[in-house]
């Protein structure tokens, strides 16, 4: 069975510092990453996706997230946060034991951004 | 490319009564799945469709059913509602619902139930 825990429940930085989103996962299998973000009153827009080639994985809006296995972990981070990142973002796995649409979301980290 | 579009926005139901809501995924994607997320659980999965057929299934009660169309469009009904069933309905497509295809979700429907 996955599962995934997201670190912190809320993570607050300052404009132009460093971002660090916190994901730890389980999965019986090779797994596929997602990280996701969710705007007030939006759906999901997907950033970044990992799976099995290249460990260090680039998304949109200069995010990024490195799969670590010996860790089971794969954190998002992004060298400095901008006002419009402040959502709440989604770490999400599923394995081939999750066919059919069912991924496994996190709890969810909500980001604050101060000016 | 137009993307996974819902209706309505939003609804206000009494308890008891029922609710379609409607999801129309990106032209070519063949699996559509709904979510529902709510402050306390999170993001749960509903259920998942391919090709008119339902494929997998959450844990939720049989009060929640879906179908989906020929041309991919999709319903899910909720009958009898309950004050609990008041949340944000998420509908996703994908091609083939792989287990690493990620997911284009819609803005979702609120649903209110009073």
């Amino acid at each position: 069975a996955q599962s995934v825990t997201q670190l912190d429940s809320h993570v607050s930085v300052s404009e132009g510092t460093p971002v660090l989103l916190r994901c730890n996962y389980s999965s019986s299998y090779s797994p596929s990453l997602f990280w996701y973000v969710q705007h007030p009153n939006k759906g999901l827009q997907l950033l970044l996706k990992y799976t099995s080639a290249a460990t260090l994985v680039k998304g949109i809006n200069g995010f990024e997230a490195e799969f670590k296995k010996s860790e089971t972990s794969f954190h998002l981070t992004k060298p400095s946060a901008h006002m419009s990142d402040a959502a709440e973002y989604f770490c999400v796995v599923s394995d081939r034991a999750n066919q059919g649409g069912k991924l496994i979301f996190g709890q969810g980290t909500e980001l604050s951004v101060k000016p | 490319k137009a993307g996974v579009t819902q209706t309505p926005r939003y609804l206000i139901k009494t308890r008891g009564q029922q609710v379609t809501l409607s999801c129309s995924p990106i032209s070519g994607h063949r699996s559509v799945s709904w979510y529902q997320q709510t402050p306390g659980q999170g993001l749960q999965f509903l259920f998942e469709y391919f090709s008119e057929t339902q494929r997998n299934k959450g844990n939720f009660p049989g009060r929640f059913s879906g179908r989906q169309f020929s041309n991919s469009r999709s319903e899910m009904n909720v009958s009898t509602l309950e004050l609990g069933d008041s949340a944000l309905y998420l509908c996703a497509s994908s091609l083939g619902g792989q287990y690493n295809s990620p997911l284009h979700f819609g803005n979702g429907t609120r649903l209110t139930v009073t």
